[in-house]
């Protein structure tokens, strides 16, 4: 079984700073993929990153980055240079093996909300 | 559309009677999944359809669920005689063979009274 923990229930960051999103994780796959998604008010989750367990990188995205540490089993988000529009849900999330042999099947965590002050 | 759609946006049903959510997945999307959020928590996995079968359905809480997909493109979740507890946003995702990321639609928001 995979597991998804997400400890932070809400974070706060000021403006044009950067920003850490803790995300641990469990599982006994030797292949899989971590994913972070946010869920603005609309309600749909948008795709933001994506990690493969074998990646030896971290992955990065424009002003998002994923700090993996695969000892550690941690898959934290960066958001750097925080904007407004920031403030939103953010969902960290696993499949049972990376790239394009999975089915795809996500396991969620509890999701955090960041606010950034102005 | 280009997007993941799905109808109806909203949904307010009397506790017993039976609802449909339907979802239109990204055109040439094979693979597609239903998924359901309660108030504050995070996504619970319902069901995978690959095509037209269902290869995974370990995420259906129970017999009153079911979902069909026909012509390997819009796919129909069937609740019966809906409970209170039923009460969530249903989220549904498509995504393309061989690429990582799904794409989410809006949800239907369904709350049983």
């Amino acid at each position: 079984a995979q597991k998804i923990t997400q400890t932070q229930p809400g974070m706060f960051v000021q403006e044009k700073e950067a920003v850490t999103l803790d995300c641990t994780y469990d599982t006994s796959d030797q292949s899989y993929g971590l994913f972070w998604y946010k869920q603005p008010s609309s309600g749909e989750m948008i795709f933001l990153i994506y990690q493969g367990s074998y990646d030896e990188q971290n992955a990065t995205e424009g002003r998002y980055s994923l700090n993996f540490q695969k000892a550690r089993k941690s898959a934290n988000l960066v958001i750097s240079a925080s904007q407004l529009g920031d403030s939103t849900m953010y969902f960290c999330a696993m499949s049972a093996s990376a790239g394009g042999t999975s089915y795809g099947k996500l396991t969620f965590g509890q999701g955090t909300i960041l606010t950034v002050h102005p | 559309g280009a997007g993941v759609s799905q109808s109806p946006s909203n949904k307010v049903t009397e506790k017993g009677k039976d609802v449909e959510l339907r979802c239109d997945p990204i055109s040439g999307h094979t693979a597609l999944y239903w998924y359901r959020q309660s108030l504050g928590q995070g996504l619970e996995f319902l069901i995978y359809f690959q095509g037209n079968s269902a290869p995974d359905k370990s995420g259906l809480p129970s017999d009153r669920f079911s979902a069909e997909r026909t012509g390997g493109s819009v796919s129909t979740l069937t609740i019966q005689r809906t409970q209170q507890e039923d009460s969530a946003v249903y989220l549904c995702a498509s995504r393309r063979q061989g690429n990582t990321e799904a794409f989410f639609g809006q949800g239907t928001r369904l709350t049983v009274v």
